[in-house]
């Protein structure tokens, strides 16, 4: 059974380039999320979504970010223009929700802005 | 203060010994808990989970709660040098969907 996909692995790009992340959820997952890890902040949650609709916002950190679920099986994570603070491994994770609130996680994106 | 608080660690402990794993969170009304594994490079995985007072073990993992303590435990018995990670505590506020996570702990397990 196929976990959570997520691509491209590794992104190397230039300051003002724009960036876009997608992730590919769990078959039959409620709920998306998307996260950065870096090692000053950790793991910050992004954005998530249920059933597509965008919940939870505050954590994307200003308007270069924007995040879209067209579809059960689709996420992308936009970045416009990028900066080089922008750098860090992105995480999408998806879950089923209750009763158990597991999270699974994706390999990761690792950018790197120039 | 921190929504969930771990000490950044290392935390170096000799194989086979027992590691012992601490977190705590500032929201009583957090309802579950999850201990995440994340080997260098790689993504969280999870470990444990836990949701009421008390222990819950699992092989060589046991997690401990405490809510009136406001306190999360992980115990790794019989640690080996493959335990070497960092583990990440997380916390379900509420009915909220999300997590929120520690800056994890990095435990390192001697040979």
């Amino acid at each position: 059974d196929a976990g959570v996909i997520q691509s491209p692995r590794h992104e190397v790009t230039e300051m003002g380039q724009e960036v876009t992340l997608r992730c590919k959820p769990i078959s039959g997952h409620d709920y998306l999320f998307w996260y950065r890890q870096t090692m000053m902040r950790g793991l910050e949650l992004l954005i998530y979504f249920n059933n597509n609709v965008p919940i939870d916002d505050s954590g994307m950190p200003e308007d270069r970010f924007s995040a879209k679920m067209p579809n059960a099986s689709f996420s992308t994570l936009k970045i416009q223009p990028s900066e080089p603070r922008d750098s860090a491994v992105y995480f999408c994770a998806s879950s089923l929700g209750l009763p158990t609130d597991t999270q699974y996680f994706g390999p990761g994106t690792r950018l790197t802005v120039l | 203060q921190k929504e969930v608080e771990q000490n950044s660690g290392p935390l170096s402990v000799p194989e086979g010994a027992i590691a012992s794993l601490n977190c705590t969170y500032s929201d009583r009304g957090s309802q579950s808990f999850f201990w995440y594994r994340q080997y260098s490079g790689k993504s969280p995985e999870l470990i444990m989970s836990i949701y009421s007072n008390g222990d819950k073990e699992d092989g060589r993992f046991t997690a401990q709660l405490n809510k009136a303590s406001q306190y999360v435990s992980l115990l790794i018995r019989d640690s080996q040098p493959s335990d070497s990670a960092t583990y990440l505590c997380a916390v379900k506020r509420g009915s909220q969907g999300n997590l929120i996570f520690g800056k994890g702990t990095k435990l390192s397990v001697k040979p």
